[in-house]
């Protein structure tokens, strides 16, 4: 069955730092687009980042540009997110999500999310 | 406030059908991007409903449909039921922001 497992959410004073890993099963992980997407308490969804499926390629929303990273990790089948100076608008559930193509276009499969609360 | 302009909320008894609007500009829908459409229930994983704006993934039921006309998209859903009420999402591309774009989100209520 193919899955996504987000891990590495918490609570986090403005200004420090979170890395988020997503565990992907059943799928050839270099094959795809990968990304985030949050969802701050009562809001919709925004799209934070993405990256192409060699990791070649990323993408970030002005929102959170020059403070958060995203990697891959081909050989773990893991995607990361690294944020740092975050603020209190960061606090949302962060859901990775992979795309059907090499880039992203749309997402077709989402994980469950995991919350950060700054 | 979000590029792609949705209405907050809809609503439509059983068996009915109800539509939701998705209105963007000329860098997201009035361009070469398509529309995709999700839907999401509070506290779980959001899903895929509508890709490339008229297209269902298998496992989605042909009562949801897309459609995209110029600078707007929309999602119809006909013989309603209590299962469907949930929030759901336009997404496109934006050629002014340089990234991917959801609209603000529907609550659909079934009455």
């Amino acid at each position: 069955e193919v899955q996504l497992l987000e891990s590495g959410g918490g609570l986090v004073q403005p200004g420090g730092s979170l890395r988020l890993s997503c565990a992907a099963s059943g799928l050839t992980f270099n094959t795809y687009g990968m990304g985030w997407v949050r969802q701050a308490p009562g809001k919709g969804l925004e799209w934070v980042t993405s990256i192409s499926g060699r990791g070649v390629h990323t993408y970030y929303a002005d929102s959170v540009k020059g403070r958060f990273t995203i990697s891959r990790d081909i050989s773990k089948n893991t995607l990361f997110l690294q944020m740092n100076s975050l603020r209190a608008e960061d606090t949302a559930v962060y859901y990775c999500a992979k795309s059907p193509t090499i880039v992203t276009r749309y997402f077709d499969l989402w994980g469950q999310g995991t919350l950060v609360t700054v | 406030q979000s590029v792609l302009t949705q209405p907050p909320s809809v609503s439509g008894a059983p068996g009915q059908r109800v539509t939701i609007s998705c209105t963007g500009s000329s860098s997201n829908i009035g361009a070469v991007y398509d529309v995709h459409w999700y839907q999401h229930l509070p506290g779980t994983a959001p899903k895929l409903l509508i890709y490339a704006n008229t297209n269902r993934p298998s496992g989605v039921p042909d009562r949801f449909s897309g459609s995209k006309s110029g600078t707007s998209a929309s999602l119809a859903i006909t013989g309603l039921q209590a299962e469907d009420e949930a929030d759901y999402y336009c997404q496109s591309y934006d050629s002014s922001l340089s990234g991917w774009v959801f609209g603000g989100g529907t609550k659909l209520t079934v009455l």
